[in-house]
């Protein structure tokens, strides 16, 4: 069984700041995705970012990149430039590539940006 | 927006009645997944329904099941609910490729909460 874990319950920074949020995770299986969702209080689960496990480059969309340890089993999102639509919860999720296409989720790290 | 939407956006029942939550996805999304999202949690998966058959399951019981139909709606249905079954309830779907692969990327709708009073 695979687990994600978020350390960081709440965090907070200056609009234009940039903040890094953590996730960790376990698994015995080689092949894999991992994922960033944004859900704001409108509650609807929003993709920010994917990260194929056989990739060694990190991926970047826009203002948001991850820096993926694979060894390390880390997965962490930096988001530069914050900006206030950032307000949200973040969840790190895992999803194994073969077999039952489930998304295991993290707790949540929940991102307040301050004007 | 994902191109997903859920029915109700809120729900009050009470203990031991039973409800039926709904989802429509965009066409071509032939796989469809249920999560429950209790508060302060991240989702837990119940299960994945592909071409209208059950294709996985979570750590929910059997008063917890589902179907899916060919126009890409789909249902999630508990019986004899329980107060801890009060949570936000996710459909997320993915499409498949031409070739007949589930591409990796699962899109959510905005969710059903539901309150077991």
């Amino acid at each position: 069984a695979q687990t994600v874990t978020q350390s960081q319950p709440e965090m907070s920074v200056q609009e234009a700041e940039t903040v890094t949020l953590s996730c960790t995770y376990d698994t015995s299986e080689s092949n894999y995705y991992l994922f960033w969702y944004k859900q704001p209080p409108s509650r609807q689960m929003i993709l920010v970012i994917r990260q194929e496990a056989y990739k060694q480059q990190n991926a970047t969309e826009n203002r948001f990149s991850v820096n993926f340890q694979k060894a390390a089993k880390s997965f962490s999102l930096k988001i530069s430039d914050s900006q206030l639509g950032d307000t949200a919860m973040y969840f790190c999720a895992f999803m194994k590539l073969f077999g039952n296409e489930k998304l295991t989720f993290g707790t949540g790290t929940r991102l307040t940006i301050i004007p | 927006e994902t191109g997903v939407t859920q029915s109700p956006t809120h729900l009050i029942k009470t203990r031991g009645q039973q409800v039926t939550l709904r989802c429509s996805s965009q066409s071509g999304h032939n796989t469809v997944s249920w999560y429950q999202q209790a508060l302060g949690q991240g989702p837990q998966f119940i299960f994945q329904y592909y071409r209208e058959e059950e294709n996985g399951r979570g750590n929910f019981p059997p008063r917890f099941s589902g179907l899916q139909f060919p126009n890409y709606s789909s249902e999630l249905n508990v019986n004899a609910l329980e107060l801890d079954d009060s949570a936000l309830y996710l459909c997320a779907s993915k499409p498949t490729t031409s070739g007949g692969y589930s591409t990796d990327t699962q899109y959510f709708g905005p969710g059903t909460r539901l309150t077991v009073l």
